[in-house]
């Protein structure tokens, strides 16, 4: 157990709606970043927040949103979906600002699937 | 840029066998390196990383890893598997540059398949 939590565990969904994933960071740790798992795209970085702001994005797109709360908890925000938004979505979190060596503990993911 | 490139898709293994899981990277500047396991149905979990100092890194569950500079490779190696270490394998890459570093590069992944 990595300490790090994410809800729902499983998200089934149809086209064009708008879903919220929830993370909760390991307890002491100021950065939050999520990740989207694919086959086809491999483990991709979205967006990481350190301390409620938004430090770096990856290849997130204009559809997703994401924002972390004062108590640190993050939220990632998929609206307008379609059926390559399928996948599993992970949350991870360390203690330090940036990733340079630090170890980012990944919750078990969110499963996605847009029918 | 950078990218990480893992050269085996798949890897199956017969138990108590050795095994490598080849990693190659790309960047312009240093790197930190990472390999992470995850397992059926969990998250990923960090077996080792390479920041400086001793090329040989140990980690966790008996796998280490060789930072080789001048060919870029960051290769995981065990000298005997077992069954319970079937999982996907992701070698990762964090570019180093003084402070604003903030992002995880992940290769493709190799998942080994150990069969008794």
């Amino acid at each position: 157990d990595s300490g790090v939590t994410q809800t729902p565990k499983h998200l089934i969904t149809a086209t064009g709606q708008r879903v919220t994933l929830r993370c909760s960071p390991r307890s002491g740790d100021l950065s939050v970043y999520w990740y989207q798992q694919s086959l086809d795209q491999g483990l991709q970085f979205l967006i990481q927040y350190y301390n409620g702001e938004e430090r770096a994005k990856g290849n997130i797109l204009e559809r997703f949103s994401a924002q972390q709360f004062p108590d640190l908890h993050s939220e990632l925000n998929l609206s307008s979906l379609e059926l390559g938004d399928s996948a599993l979505y992970f949350c991870a979190s360390s203690v330090d600002e940036t990733a340079n060596g630090n170890e980012q503990f990944f919750g078990p993911g969110t499963r996605l699937t847009v029918l | 840029a950078q990218s990480v490139t893992q050269l085996d898709s798949q890897v199956p293994v017969f138990e108590e066998a050795p095994v490598e899981l080849r990693c190659n990277y790309s960047s312009s500047v240093s790197v930190y390196l990472f390999w992470y396991v995850q397992y059926p149905n969990q998250g990923l979990q960090l077996l080792l990383k390479y920041l400086s100092g001793s090329t040989l890194v140990k980690g966790i569950n008996g796998f280490e890893a060789e930072f080789n500079k001048s060919q870029t490779s960051f290769h995981l190696r065990k000298p005997s598997v077992h069954i319970s270490d079937t999982a996907e394998y992701f070698c990762a890459v964090s570019l180093f540059s003084g402070g604003s570093n903030y992002k995880l590069t992940f290769g493709k992944g190799t998942l080994l398949t150990v069969n008794p």
